[in-house]
């Protein structure tokens, strides 16, 4: 089974509209946590917003928060306001266990390419 | 800019021959993580080193290696390469920020290094 799901391949979106990206997450450990990439045209991965299985709150940094159901396994990213700037590949991923200064390499979904329409 | 730095940012080889990618983490990061991101693959996690120790494995095929120097830099060895070894190899560290009961973790990529095997 996949660790990490993205349904959506490809979405449009208007500019100054909010955008939601889905991912779902399939882990039986009780410790993970949950992270989101953005990769513009020129490759690089930007780190965009963190959660933890144990975060009482969902995650926000800037624009940029994360719609957190534990239950549902769901950790959807929401960008408020697009921007052009915003058009880009999005990668949901994940770490299991306990984060222990040496164990935490990332599952990552295969992404949503996000497009900004003026 | 993530801090954690790659070289060469383009790499054009032929079949058959070994390269070298180097990767250095950000000041004070310990660990080392290498992913491959290719087209039929997407992401995927090939290797970790923790100070020097490998510390996991993934995806990593047997004709390709990895080392962490004593300075913490690694290098990635990638040898008898074929066609389907083009792809964006990235390395990464991991940084935690602390508040309160908080924890946020990080994972930082470096700008990754493009293959291109003909």
């Amino acid at each position: 089974a996949q660790k990490i799901t993205q349904t959506q391949p490809g979405m449009f979106v208007q500019e100054k509209e909010a955008v939601t990206l889905d991912c779902t997450y399939d882990t039986s450990d009780p410790s993970y946590g949950l992270f989101w990439y953005k990769q513009p045209s020129s490759g690089e991965m930007i780190f965009l917003i963190y959660q933890g299985s144990y975060d009482q709150q969902n995650a926000t940094e800037g624009r940029y928060s994360l719609n957190f159901q534990k239950a549902r396994k769901s950790a959807n990213l929401v960008i408020s306001a697009s921007q052009l700037g915003d058009s880009a590949m999005y990668f949901c991923a994940m770490r299991e266990g306990i984060s222990n200064f040496g164990n935490e390499k990332l599952t990552f979904g295969t992404g949503t390419r996000l497009t900004i329409i003026p | 800019d993530s801090g954690v730095t790659q070289t060469p940012k383009h790499l054009i080889t032929a079949t058959g021959q070994r390269v070298t990618l180097r990767c250095s983490p950000r000041s004070g990061d310990l660990s080392v993580y290498w992913y491959q991101q290719s087209l039929d693959q997407g992401l995927q996690f090939l290797i970790q080193y923790y100070n020097g120790e490998e510390r996991a494995k993934g995806n990593i095929l047997e004709r390709f290696s990895a080392q962490q120097f004593p300075d913490l830099h690694s290098e990635l060895n990638l040898s008898s390469l074929e066609l389907g070894d083009s792809a964006l190899y990235f390395c990464a560290s991991s940084a935690y920020l602390t508040w309160g009961t908080g924890v946020q973790e990080t994972q930082y990529f470096g700008p990754g290094t493009r293959l291109l095997v003909l």
